[in-house]
């Protein structure tokens, strides 16, 4: 167990639609990261907050959006869905903000667009 | 642009022989450098990493990895191979230079025949 949980594990869903999926990082870890997962794609890194504030800024989509809260927890929110944004989400949390040497990954959200 | 590149989509290894996964990347200057692996349903958990010095890297689960700065490469090694190894393995890197976040490989997925 990594520590980070995100919820939901799975959605399901209809093109045209938004969903927001949540990420509660590790005790005391400042950073969190979001990541795309897709068999064409790989691991796309998409965006990162630290403390609150927006760190830095992948591929990610105009259609996409996060924010992270003061109590640290992340949200992603992902409106007008396409096919292709069918993937599996992962966050990852760390304590700074260079996260590569302590980057922990919850178990992702699978998101299905029908 | 900064990538990383794993060659290997897919490999079949024999339980109990070696193992031998690519990665090589393309970056500036030398990037920090991880392998991370996926078990099916799971997120990723670090395997081991490389910032500088020795060139030989120990890992969890008695994997190693080599830096190459001639070849650019970062390759994965494990002498024998246990069937519990099957799952997809993430090579990946980070340049503070270039942002704070890590650029993952494509994957390669191992399976391990008895």
């Amino acid at each position: 167990d990594s520590g980070v949980t995100q919820t939901p594990k799975h959605l399901i869903t209809a093109t045209g639609q938004r969903v927001t999926l949540r990420c509660s990082p590790r005790s005391g870890d400042l950073s969190v990261y979001w990541y795309q997962q897709s068999l064409d794609q790989g691991l796309q890194f998409l965006i990162q907050y630290y403390n609150g504030e927006e760190r830095a800024k992948g591929n990610i989509l105009e259609r996409f959006s996060a924010q992270q809260f003061p109590d640290l927890h992340s949200e992603l929110n992902l409106s007008s869905l396409e096919l292709g944004d069918s993937a599996l989400y992962f966050c990852a949390s760390s304590p700074g903000t260079a996260g590569g040497e302590k980057l922990f990954f919850g178990s992702g959200t699978q998101l299905s667009v029908l | 642009a900064q990538s990383v590149t794993q060659p290997d989509i897919h490999i079949t290894v024999s339980e109990g022989a070696s193992l031998e996964l690519r990665c090589n990347y393309s970056y500036g200057a030398t990037p920090y450098l991880f392998w991370y692996v996926q078990s099916p349903g799971q997120g990723l958990q670090l395997l081991l990493k490389y910032f500088s010095g020795d060139t030989l890297v120990q890992g969890i689960k008695g994997f190693e990895a080599e830096f190459k700065r001639s070849q650019s490469s970062f390759n994965l090694r494990k002498p024998s191979v246990h069937w519990s190894d099957a799952a997809e393995y993430f090579c990946a890197a980070l340049s503070i230079q270039a942002g704070t976040a890590l650029i993952f490989g494509k994957g390669t997925t191992l399976s391990v025949s008895s």
